[in-house]
């Protein structure tokens, strides 16, 4: 199954812009691409997915490179409630998509 | 829409008794659902995953005579922690979703803080 790799941690200003990077370089074909956030004390909340092309919700936009290999999530505007962990995650082929949650990326918001 | 509602939200408890979670999709049904564990300062770690009307498929490590595991409807899930012990102690979260490929997302409900003394 591919892996993902994220920086562990990411600062950024409120009212900014937030760009979180994801690397999955082995990614295949058939391989979506999920965000999800995790605030403190809290379940996981769904963000976006995406497998080619670049998406938008209501949250954030998800951008896709075009090999794939990597993709970026996008805060278009960061809050103090934006502050959480962001996991980026291919699920799992033949495992009944199971997501595998790895450290992903600490954002903190600054005032 | 896609609310996963999870109950109760903290419980504490002596040890050698049982705890029932429960994992309910409120407005829409839920072919498969997840259960997770998280310990402090740790990421998720996924317990089970069950089909409804299925058993549960349990991820190495996790004892199914521990952990069971019940998905009787497309809208409910529980977990009975049988016999628990301190070390059982942990956030449980489970996570609901809609068919069965991956361009599906999951909804987690706000997960249960359990407490034995």
């Amino acid at each position: 199954d591919a892996k993902t790799t994220q920086p562990n941690s990411m600062e950024s200003n409120e009212e900014e812009p937030v760009h979180l990077p994801c690397n999955h370089s082995t990614i295949s074909g058939t391989d979506y691409i999920h965000w999800y956030r995790q605030l403190p004390s809290q379940g996981p909340e769904y963000v976006i997915h995406g497998l080619t092309s670049n998406v938008n919700n209501r949250m954030a936009s998800l951008a896709i490179a075009e090999d794939r290999k990597s993709s970026t999530l996008i805060l278009h505007r960061a809050t103090l409630r934006d502050a959480a962990v962001y996991y980026c995650i291919l699920p799992s082929r033949g495992s009944n998509y199971k997501l595998t949650f790895g450290k992903g990326t600490l954002l903190t918001v600054n005032p | 829409g896609a609310v996963v509602s999870q109950h109760p939200s903290w419980v504490i408890c002596k040890s050698g008794t049982s705890v029932k979670i429960e994992c309910r999709s409120l407005d829409f049904q839920a072919t498969t659902m997840f259960w997770y564990r998280q310990f402090p300062k740790q990421s998720l770690m996924l317990m089970a995953t069950s089909n409804e009307g299925s058993k549960a498929t349990y991820e190495q490590g996790v004892e199914k005579d521990k952990f069971l595991i019940n998905h009787a409807s497309l809208t409910l899930s529980t977990l009975t922690v049988t016999s628990a012990h301190p070390e059982d102690s942990s956030f449980y979260i489970c996570s609901a979703r809609v068919g069965t490929v991956s361009n599906q997302p999951q909804h987690f409900g706000d997960g249960t803080r359990l407490s034995i003394l």
